[in-house]
């Protein structure tokens, strides 16, 4: 079992619209979630991270982390053509932190 | 958010030749640096972890005599592609960790470097 699980997609949809992007983790004892946004060709870019169980706001994005199930996902909200991307998410796991683990990533398509 | 550079951006060889690439954290000090690498359309594969004042630890399949790194102070880990050829051709991204302690742990990304063996 992998550690940390993405749907590959591709996701579509459509501009003004809202993304779910949906991201499962194996360890428990997992301290901190990421979400990083890939474009064709470039390195990853953080958008935001969680720690805590709930949601959490930056702008379009919202972050939310369910640790009793296991999941953290991200919603982009107002959809735009620019975040036609891949979507990494990364667990930190351990106590001090040590090991990341990335996603394969979900490729979005924002269609105008 | 930190900011971490990547030297060069771009470089083609011929095979053979050994090719060497600096990652630096430009506004923090990273005790661990990670080099990945990145075929078109696949995902980031990790290929070590880069601790600052000790020996890299390499992911299973990644020759250590291949990929030489050093990571010689708290802004700077270098990764050197030995007899580099075809086949080594790919996206190398580093990555440095910037520890604030307790939950603030991120990982940022250098911008990469292409790496074309003829």
């Amino acid at each position: 079992q992998k550690e940390v699980e993405q749907n590959s997609g591709p996701l579509s949809v459509p501009e003004g619209a809202i993304a779910s992007l949906n991201c499962t983790y194996s360890d428990r004892g997992s301290q901190s979630f990421f979400w990083y946004r890939q474009y064709s060709g470039k390195s990853p870019e953080l958008i935001m991270f969680i720690y805590s169980n709930g949601d959490k706001e930056d702008g379009r994005f919202t972050a939310q982390l369910n640790k009793a199930s296991q999941y953290v996902s991200l919603l982009i909200r107002d959809s735009q053509p620019s975040d036609s991307a891949t979507y990494l998410c990364a667990v930190n796991i351990g106590v001090n932190g040590n090991q990341f683990y990335f996603g394969t990533g979900t490729s979005l398509t924002v269609i105008p | 958010g930190a900011v971490v550079s990547q030297h060069p951006s771009r470089v083609i060889c011929k095979s053979g030749t050994s090719v060497k690439i600096e990652c630096r954290s430009l506004d923090f000090q990273a005790t661990t640096m990670f080099w990945y690498r990145q075929f078109p359309k696949q995902s980031l594969m990790l290929m070590a972890t880069s601790n600052e004042g000790s020996k890299a630890t390499y992911e299973q399949g990644v020759e250590k005599d291949k990929f030489l790194i050093n990571h010689a102070s708290l802004t700077l880990s270098t990764l050197t592609v030995t007899s580099a050829h075809p086949e080594d051709s790919s996206f190398y991204i580093c990555s440095a960790r910037d520890w604030g302690g307790g939950s603030s742990d991120t990982q940022y990304f250098g911008p990469g470097t292409r790496l074309t063996v003829l």
